[in-house]
């Protein structure tokens, strides 16, 4: 399986509204509601921040919300903070008890 | 709390075979849940390499499979992964993670830093 596609960076001033894209296929985020997102500081280990498609994990802020389209999942965080400034990373089950990540997204708080 | 930490060698020479440790705290391996290892290379994604459940199920990504084995001690409640024949292609920072279908990968360890080098 090929890993799902992000775009490299995108940004946005604080208090202002960014939305990342996670592309794959009918194989993985299209054929399943089991998409999950990971946020990433430099030198530290991911931390979920949305499963299945739209949920949080306790702790997480309701900044953070998650939906899907198609083949198409995506992470807007609104009320950008500084620290929200960080890698985000998508994955989908991709069937057979298969994982695939996304390429992920630097996010830049301007 | 759940707690993850790998350990094991931080350099390995190319051909050989890279082996770490996961040692889990907080919950029993065998209660439930599956127990994955994911590498992220220099400046790169994430990459699953693939997941042992409590049953000792193992599911591995199809690319690596034919180099892959991933076990699993419930008495020393730790969770193993081998991957064999080894290149500089492979120096990754190795992490392990708890995960389930549902919830995706809900705890990760701090990550293991291997460089395959001669």
């Amino acid at each position: 399986q090929s890993a799902l596609t992000q775009p490299p960076s995108a940004s946005g001033s604080p208090g202002q509204s960014v939305t990342i894209s996670c592309t794959g296929t009918s194989s993985d985020v299209g054929g399943f509601n089991f998409v999950s997102w990971y946020q990433q500081h430099p030198g530290k280990a991911p931390k979920l921040m949305i499963y299945e498609v739209t949920k949080r994990p306790s702790g997480v802020p309701d900044r953070f919300s998650g939906s899907k389209s198609g083949n198409t999942a995506s992470l807007t965080v609104s009320g950008l903070q500084a620290e929200d400034e960080a890698d985000y990373f998508c994955s989908s089950y991709a069937g057979s008890n298969n994982y695939v990540f996304g390429t992920g997204t630097k996010v830049t708080v301007l | 709390q759940v707690q993850l930490q790998e350990s094991g060698p931080g350099l390995v020479k190319p051909s050989e075979t890279l082996s770490l440790t996961c040692t889990v705290s907080g919950y029993s391996i065998s209660s439930g849940y599956y127990w994955g290892w994911i590498r992220q290379l220099p400046e790169k994604g994430l990459e699953w390499i693939g997941n042992i459940y409590h049953s000792g199920s193992t599911y591995y990504n199809p690319p690596l499979k034919s180099r892959v084995t991933i076990s699993v001690d419930t008495s020393k409640n730790e969770f193993s992964l081998n991957l064999s024949s080894v290149a500089a292609a492979d120096t990754a920072m190795y992490y392990c993670a708890r995960g389930s279908m549902l919830r995706g990968f809900d705890y990760w360890g701090q990550g293991a830093l291997v460089t395959v080098s001669s």
